[in-house]
């Protein structure tokens, strides 16, 4: 089944420890998202990929990367993690048109 | 620019019964509309959407929801909830007509009560 795919499902890092968080997808969908979900909130967009186009959403922090080498993968790098970054990062895939977004099961991170 | 309202954070219900999860939206423009369903420690699954056409949008798991555009609304509907339907649910919505980013209503966290 065509899907997103997101590993690893929990990751533990230390404070100021970089950390990379991997997505795949086999829907060969243009877009490609990245959230950040805290505890009983809605996702907050960090960034996306319209194809190769790399779109920040003003209030990223510096903090965050991404990274796009293919159109099936996307990477977040996360460069020095604070307690603050702790959360639930979900990475979603569109097509160009619908907007109708499909998510991965999401990666938990724990900084320690 | 526009936004979601979901007036309601929790709605405990018993089961079997009823339940309507309310969203209501802002824009100037014609837009997309979603509901998504999580379950603890999952990403966000899609229930039901409305792009054009018929009002009511009937989704998985038995749910249904009813776009009114007079009252800028996409309520979510479900005759009867099933304890598997304890979960979190976000209304989302996009302005139409090619890509466009989705906002996302602040979740409603529903409990079905056995």
């Amino acid at each position: 089944d065509a899907m997103v795919i997101q590993n690893p499902r929990y990751q533990v890092t230390q404070f100021g420890k970089p950390v990379t968080l991997s997505c795949s997808q086999t829907l060969n969908h243009n877009v490609m998202y990245w959230y950040q979900q805290k505890s009983s909130q809605a996702p907050k967009l960090l960034f996306h990929y319209y194809d190769k186009d790399f779109n920040n959403e003003a209030d990223t922090p510096d903090n965050f990367q991404s990274r796009r080498p293919n159109t099936s993968f996307c990477f977040l790098d996360i460069r020095s993690p604070g307690l603050g970054d702790a959360a639930m990062y979900l990475c979603a895939t569109s097509t160009r048109v619908y907007n109708e977004q499909f998510f991965g099961p999401g990666t938990r991170l724990t900084v320690l | 620019a526009q936004s979601v309202t979901q007036l309601d954070s929790q709605v405990p219900v018993f089961e079997e019964a009823p339940v309507e999860l309310r969203c209501n939206y802002s824009s100037s423009v014609s837009v997309y509309l979603f509901w998504y369903v999580q379950y603890p420690n999952q990403g966000l699954q899609l229930l039901l959407k409305y792009l054009s056409g018929s009002t009511l949008v009937k989704g998985i798991n038995g749910f249904e929801a009813e776009f009114n555009k007079s009252q800028t609304s996409f309520h979510l509907r479900k005759p009867s909830v099933h304890i598997s339907d304890t979960a979190e649910y976000f209304c989302a919505v996009s302005d139409s007509g090619g890509y466009q980013k989705v906002t996302f209503g602040t979740g409603t966290k529903l409990q079905v009560i056995p």
